[in-house]
């Protein structure tokens, strides 16, 4: 099993909808969990981290955690043409200094 | 004013030859990574160093040997580059190792 898991889409999405995005991790002591977006040929942008259970809102960006079923998810509402990208998960295992990455998720949002 | 910045953009080399990319951080941060991203876009670290000190080392061929002469930068020196070295390289920072990451630009090394 892979340390962290996301679907490699490509995930298709309407314009004005929401994109739903979720990541699985093996390590049920991982402590932080971070969402990045990364464009073709761009660097990885961090758009969210969450440390506790719950729901975390920044704008149209909702970042989920449920350690008990060890995922997190990423919500973007009211999707634009914009949000098209690779949506990276990254999670700090537990114990660990380092950042582990997920395969990345292709996000598309149709116009 | 940029946070992170690496140099150089994009490299072009051949077999055999040696190559290093410098990588600075204008964001008082402590920590500064290297990592390796492949043709199928997987990030890997390779490298951490934490106030000048090397804190983490992943399973890298020890031709590639990084440095940080100070907090604020960190560059990564690689010897005898293979094929297989081709990769989008990026340099990153965060306040501790505990803390986000952002990252630099990137260089792209091919290596011919």
């Amino acid at each position: 099993q892979k340390e962290v898991e996301q679907n490699s889409g490509p995930l298709s999405v309407p314009e004005g909808a929401i994109a739903s995005l979720n990541c699985t991790y093996s390590d049920r002591g991982s402590q932080s969990f971070f969402w990045y977006r990364q464009y073709s040929g761009k660097s990885p942008e961090l758009i969210m981290f969450i440390y506790s259970n719950g729901d975390k809102e920044d704008g149209r960006f909702t970042a989920q955690l449920n350690k008990a079923s060890q995922y997190v998810s990423l919500l973007i509402r009211d999707s634009q043409p914009s949000d098209s990208a690779t949506y990276l998960c990254a999670v700090r295992l537990g114990g660990a200094q380092k950042l582990v990455f997920g395969q990345g998720t292709r996000l598309t949002i149709n116009p | 004013d940029t946070a992170v910045s690496q140099t150089p953009k994009y490299l072009v080399t051949q077999m055999g030859n040696d190559k290093s990319i410098k990588c600075e951080q204008n964001l008082g941060h402590d920590t500064m990574y290297w990592y390796k991203q492949d043709s199928k876009k997987f990030l890997k670290i390779m490298f951490s160093y934490n106030n000048k000190e090397l804190i983490i080392n992943e399973t890298v061929p020890n031709r590639f040997s990084p440095k940080s002469p100070d907090k604020a930068h960190l560059n990564l020196h690689i010897n005898s580059l293979e094929l297989g070295d081709s990769a989008v390289y990026f340099c990153a920072s965060s306040r501790t190792a505990t803390y986000e990451q952002y990252f630099g630009p990137g260089t792209r090394l091919t290596v011919t």
